[in-house]
């Protein structure tokens, strides 16, 4: 299809549970990005993926993020042991390079609220 | 480090009247620079970008113009509607080497347009 799907559109986690976001790229989008957008609307990189591989993980806090892009299956990213400062929407988008500029084309968000 | 200062913070204007939304990027190796609108409760929608061979681009209402030497780039909103209200993002990208790129995201102007 010609949107980026994200499911769920809110979640809400108690402190220390885990959070499981997905993330369906549009077909023939080898690049997936993954953003946290905070109160500020600050955009912070997490992680990107070319096809099933890691592209770019400078973003993510490794100890309690994990990411995976399988073949044909929807993207995901985990957040183990939540905690009150990971409440935010993440983004997810896709694009069809990594090695030349592209606009990317953003799903509608998750909005994760830790309580 | 790569940064990108994005003023103003906050713009209102008549319906009708133009808003004009600055970017400034500290890598001088970008070379893609695209915005995005945001509405409440929805994901970044890519409405224009330019490369930095162009020095202009234009689309209907809206235009975006870049300066390489000062390393400034502008969005400029003709004949503004009430529709035009929503958070403005730039971004700046350049690929440096393999796993290492990303957009360089501003940090958003809110457009309101008042009837």
């Amino acid at each position: 299809g010609e949107e980026v799907a994200q499911t769920p559109k809110h979640l809400v986690r108690g402190e220390g549970q885990k959070a499981k976001l997905y993330c369906a790229p549009i077909k023939g989008h080898s690049y997936v990005f993954w953003y946290q957008q905070v109160l500020k609307n600050e955009f912070k990189f997490l992680i990107s993926f070319q096809n099933e591989n890691v592209f770019d993980e400078t973003g993510m806090p490794k100890e309690r993020f994990s990411a995976k892009c399988l073949p044909n299956s929807p993207c995901s990213l985990e957040i183990q042991a939540t905690k009150l400062e990971d409440s935010a929407v993440y983004f997810c988008a896709s694009s069809q390079s990594g090695t030349k500029g592209y606009g990317y084309t953003f799903g509608s968000g998750t909005r994760l609220t830790v309580v | 480090g790569e940064n990108v200062e994005q003023h103003p913070s906050t713009l209102s204007v008549q319906e009708g009247d133009s808003a004009v939304i600055k970017c400034t990027y500290s890598d001088s190796a970008s070379n893609y620079f695209p915005w995005y609108k945001q509405e409440l409760g929805k994901g970044p929608q890519l409405i224009i970008d330019i490369r930095s061979n162009v020095g202009e681009k234009k689309d209907q209402r809206i235009a975006v113009t870049l300066n390489k030497t000062a390393k400034h780039f502008s969005l400029h909103i003709t004949e503004t509607q009430p529709e035009d209200s929503a958070v403005y993002f730039c971004a700046a990208w350049r690929f440096r080497s393999a796993g290492t790129y990303k957009y360089i995201f501003g940090t958003g102007t809110r457009l309101k347009v008042l009837a």
